[in-house]
């Protein structure tokens, strides 16, 4: 099926471990971000990506590295879990024109013990 | 940072009822975005505005893009149980190449058959 796929679904980790989550769209849309949900904080913007190589952070970066080598594919990898990262994770793409129109994935949701 | 209020934060209601909800900034913005959110999925988009005063509907949904740019309304008539979810505004502030979107907390609605 077409569309932006995550996973896992769901991931249980302990801290300190390394983490990633996995992005992959068929679209070939250009953007690409990375999201995080939390009760009273809505959805806050970890990384994003214009294009293949180009990543810029979000307004909660810290603990969270990206890479971004084809245009389908945006992993997310925690270096180093602590439990405020736990979370639900939302991988998001949209076209050239428009990043406003953004088309979700439905989500990993992540326990950092 | 940027913020949205959106009220209400959450509604119950019954079956058939019309609802209206809302979002307000001290910014102006040029951009504004409706999203509905299903338990366990990602936001979906639901309606796009781009100028101020615009009034656009899609089946039951109407939104409107406020004439101060300030703030942009949602409605939903004849409710019925699959319209249950989260209700996400999200919008671009108008400044520049400032292309990042700002979210508001959502409105969590709860339809009673």
């Amino acid at each position: 099926d077409a569309g932006i796929t995550q996973s896992p679904r769901y991931k249980i980790t302990e801290t300190g471990r390394q983490v990633t989550l996995m992005c992959h769209q068929t679209w070939s849309h250009s953007y690409m971000f990375w999201y995080r949900q939390d009760l009273g904080h809505g959805l806050r913007l970890i990384y994003y990506s214009a294009a293949a190589d180009i990543t810029d952070k979000g307004e909660v970066p810290d603990g969270y590295v990206v890479s971004r080598s084809k245009t389908e594919n945006f992993p997310l990898t925690l270096e180093s879990a602590t439990r405020s990262q736990t979370s639900v994770y939302f991988c998001a793409s949209s076209v050239d024109t428009g990043r406003e129109k953004l088309f979700f994935g439905s989500g990993t949701q992540l326990s950092v013990l | 940072g940027q913020q949205l209020n959106q009220s209400p934060q959450s509604m119950f209601i019954q079956e058939g009822e019309d609802v209206s909800m809302n979002c307000t900034s001290s910014s102006i913005f040029n951009t504004w975005l409706w999203y509905k959110q299903d338990p366990g999925e990602g936001p979906v988009l639901l309606i796009a505005l781009y100028k101020a005063g615009e009034l656009t509907s899609n089946g039951r949904l109407t939104a409107q893009f406020g004439i101060t740019r300030k703030d942009s309304f949602l409605n939903i008539s004849a409710s019925i149980p699959s319209d249950v979810g989260i209700y996400f505004c999200a919008g671009r502030l108008y400044a520049g190449n400032n292309r990042k979107l700002i979210w508001g907390l959502g409105t969590s609605l709860a339809v009673n058959p």
